[in-house]
């Protein structure tokens, strides 16, 4: 399996409160991903990295931020979270010369009071 | 736009009958195919992926998909279906970009009957 782990595992927060999960792995891959699930959507993007302070949005962007100061570590930031963000979020992690293929940390699931 | 479609929500297959889950996609480009599953409060995990070459790809745990440029379509099977195949599958597609970038399906909840 590849070495990515995520923090906190479970966690439950009010309404309003900032929110920060971390996604480290020990693969050295140069991009990774944050994703949420919910029931009907499959997975959604949130932003990505392509490198270090290389960061972009994805398709379900608003609300978040990120931050990846090493290349081991990318840090999603719910900056005052509401019920809507009440989700699963994964974080996978991806290298060009094995054709880009995402490898996916065991994910964290957050409730939103 | 790029788009996923996995048709079938849920599906209902006896063990040791044989399985085909649809994934039918939209890509401008000639598309990278991947197909993951995921067991209940896990992680994803990659079943298999389709890059060039033969269109017929052999993955883990005994599935098979194949692509068909002329369809769209990324059907994963497997001849005999075992109880531990109860899981939520996910078709995703890609491209050669610089980002990796994937979109997915919806998922397909697979249940096993004994």
């Amino acid at each position: 399996d590849a070495g990515i782990t995520q923090s906190p595992r479970h966690k439950v927060t009010e309404t309003g409160t900032p929110v920060t999960l971390r996604c480290h792995q020990t693969e050295n891959h140069r991009y990774m991903y944050w994703y949420r699930q919910d029931p009907g959507h499959g997975l959604r993007l949130i932003h990505y990295s392509y490198g270090v302070k290389d960061t972009d949005k994805g398709e379900v962007s608003d609300g978040y931020s990120v931050s990846r100061s090493k290349t081991e570590d990318f840090l999603l930031t719910l900056e005052s979270a509401t019920s809507s963000q009440t989700s699963v979020y994964f974080c996978a992690i991806s290298d060009e010369r094995i054709n880009y293929e995402q490898y996916f940390g065991p994910g964290t699931r957050l409730t939103v009071t | 736009a790029q788009s996923v479609t996995q048709p079938d929500i849920h599906i209902t297959v006896s063990e040791g009958a044989s399985l085909e889950l649809r994934c039918n996609y939209s890509y401008g480009a000639t598309p990278y195919l991947f197909w993951y599953v995921q067991s209940p409060g896990q992680g994803l995990q990659l079943l298999l992926k389709y890059f060039s070459g033969d269109t017929l790809v052999q993955g883990i745990k005994g599935f098979e998909a194949e692509f068909k440029r002329s369809q769209s379509s990324f059907n994963l099977r497997k001849p005999s279906v075992h109880w531990s195949d109860a899981a939520e599958y996910f078709c995703a597609v890609g491209g050669s970009s610089n980002t990796g970038k994937l979109i997915f399906g919806q998922g397909t909840t697979l249940q096993v009957k004994p």
